[in-house]
C-alpha cells in the first residue's frame, strides 16, 4: 500500500526552528515528486512547493520561496519541510502528497498532515 | 501565476439533489485541472483528474467536465457523506494553485 506518514504535531515559540517530515512507503520514493501544501486554520489549500527525491530538484511557490526549505533524504525515503525562524503566521496544518505520475500532474496520495502551532 | 476562482463559496443542499461547482482559470490550462474533496479533520482526497477522468474507488456520482478556462464538478444525487469542502487545482504551470474552495453542507 502506498503511504505517506507525517511526523507528529509540533508546538513552538516564535523565532524557533523546525523540521517536519514525510516518509514514503509502498512505492519507489525516488521516482515521484513530493509536494507540500499549507492549510491555515479555517482556510483553503495553498501549494508551497515540490521536490524530486531522486535528485533533490526543488521548486517553490513565490509565496513561500525564502520562507521555508524543502529537502529529501532518499536513503530513508523521507521528505522534509523546515523553517529557520518560525512566526505566529506559520501556525497551520501542513500536508505532503505524492505527485502522480510526474511534475505536471495531480496529487494522488496524501499524508494525514502535521499540525504546527507557533505561540509565545 | 494562474488564479483559480471557484463558485459558489458555499452551498447548502438537500440529499439526492444535484450539485454543480465551477472553477474558472485566469488563463487556459488545457485539461490540467484536478478536483479534491476534504472532509472535516481529514486530508484532501483526489476525486477527478485531468478535468474529467474518474478515479478508482470514487463513487460514480462524481464527475468532471471542461477544458481551457472553465471547469465543472458535478455531484449527482448528493449523499450525506458528501458534506465536505471541494477544491480545484491546476498543474498546467508553476506555481501550481488551488481554488479557494467550495463548502457543501447537507440540509
Amino acid at each position: 500500500e502506498v503511504q505517506l506518514v507525517q511526523s507528529g504535531a509540533e508546538v513552538k515559540k516564535p523565532g524557533e526552528s523546525l523540521k517536519i517530515s514525510c516518509k514514503g512507503s509502498g512505492y519507489s520514493f525516488t521516482s515521484y515528486w513530493i509536494g507540500w501544501v499549507r492549510q491555515m486554520p479555517g482556510k483553503g489549500l495553498e501549494w508551497m512547493g515540490i521536490i524530486y527525491p531522486g535528485d533533490s530538484d526543488t521548486r517553490y511557490s513565490p509565496s513561500f520561496q525564502g520562507q521555508v526549505t524543502i529537502s529529501a533524504d532518499k536513503s530513508i525515503s523521507t521528505a522534509y519541510l523546515q523553517w529557520s525562524s518560525l512566526k505566529a503566521s506559520d501556525t497551520a496544518m501542513y500536508y505532503c502528497a505524492r505527485l502522480y505520475p510526474g511534475i505536471g500532474s495531480y496529487m494522488d496520495v496524501w499524508g494525514k498532515g502535521t499540525t504546527v502551532t507557533v505561540s509565545s | 501565476e494562474i488564479v483559480l476562482t471557484q463558485s459558489p463559496d458555499f452551498q447548502s443542499v438537500t440529499p439526492k439533489e444535484k450539485v454543480t461547482i465551477t472553477c474558472r482559470a485566469s488563463q487556459s490550462i488545457g485539461s490540467s485541472l484536478h478536483w479534491y474533496q476534504q472532509k472535516p479533520d481529514q486530508s484532501p482526497k483526489l476525486l477527478i483528474k485531468y478535468a474529467s477522468q474518474s478515479i478508482s474507488g470514487v463513487p460514480s456520482r462524481f464527475s468532471g467536465s471542461g477544458s481551457g478556462t472553465d471547469f465543472t464538478l458535478t455531484i449527482n444525487s448528493l449523499e450525506a457523506e458528501d458534506a465536505a469542502a471541494y477544491y480545484c487545482h491546476q498543474s498546467s504551470s508553476l506555481p501550481w494553485t488551488f481554488g479557494q474552495g467550495t463548502k457543501v453542507e447537507i440540509k
